[in-house]
């Protein structure tokens, strides 16, 4: 139990257009999941906190209107990258929080490798 | 604010010897979660082991224990006979206890090879 699921996995999309990426909890609700962000061997960096039927709360310095996060359901969270640049290639990580529980209970999704060329 | 410190940047270990990873974290929270966290090529991050800061006692999971210093705030890995399989990143990270959904904070990381 207790599944993440990101997709894509990788995507390659060009300068100046926009690319979604979907985390899914797929047995479980998560009424909180977490975005970060991890450049190549380097830390992971929380970007924002995503929260089901409400606005993500965004860390400092991460652009909101670059980084738009949508949590509709209890199962999805998507993160849009808008305009993107080669700049914002690299790896996104997702997790979800299994609701109810105590707050160490998430999960990590298989991340997904974003290149922007 | 929270810091999480890992000074080893890389670290190797003979097959089935031992080796320590170390951590130190900076925190004004009195109450806390630290974890260790595996991540190999993939980059799938798997959890190790989780220590509450209200628990003298230190976790163990099978060949993975934890040394945890609440007063020098330090949090080390010890990976007994090691695997192959052992080798990848691996992250400290921080965790305030508060109520609901909390992100986690992460170290560095340290990169290990284990050696056949």
């Amino acid at each position: 139990g207790a599944v993440v699921s990101q997709h894509p996995s990788w995507v390659i999309c060009k300068s100046g257009t926009s690319v979604k990426i979907e985390c899914r909890s797929l047995d479980f609700q998560a009424t909180t999941m977490f975005w970060y962000r991890q450049f190549p061997k380097q830390s992971l960096m929380l970007m924002a906190t995503s929260n089901e039927g409400s606005k993500a709360t965004y860390e400092q310095g991460v652009e909101k209107d670059k980084f738009l996060i949508n949590h509709a359901s209890l199962t999805l969270s998507t993160l849009t990258v808008t305009s993107a640049h080669p700049e914002d290639s690299s790896f996104y990580i997702c997790s979800a929080h299994l609701g109810g529980r105590t707050g160490y209970e998430q999960y990590f999704g298989p991340g997904t490798r974003l290149t922007v060329t | 604010a929270q810091t999480v410190t890992q000074s080893q940047p890389e670290m190797s270990v003979q097959e089935a010897e031992t080796v320590t990873l170390s951590c130190t974290y900076d925190t004004s929270e009195s109450n806390y979660y630290l974890f260790w966290y595996k991540q190999p090529p993939s980059r799938q991050m798997i959890l190790v082991i989780r220590q509450e800061a209200y628990k003298q006692q230190n976790a163990t999971e099978n060949r993975f224990s934890v040394n945890f210093q609440k007063a020098a705030k330090s949090f080390s890995l010890k990976i007994s006979d090691s695997q192959l399989g052992d080798t990848a990143m691996y992250f400290c990270a921080f965790m305030k206890h508060l109520t609901g959904a909390n992100n986690l904070f992460f170290g560095t990381g340290t990169r290990l090879t284990v050696i056949p």
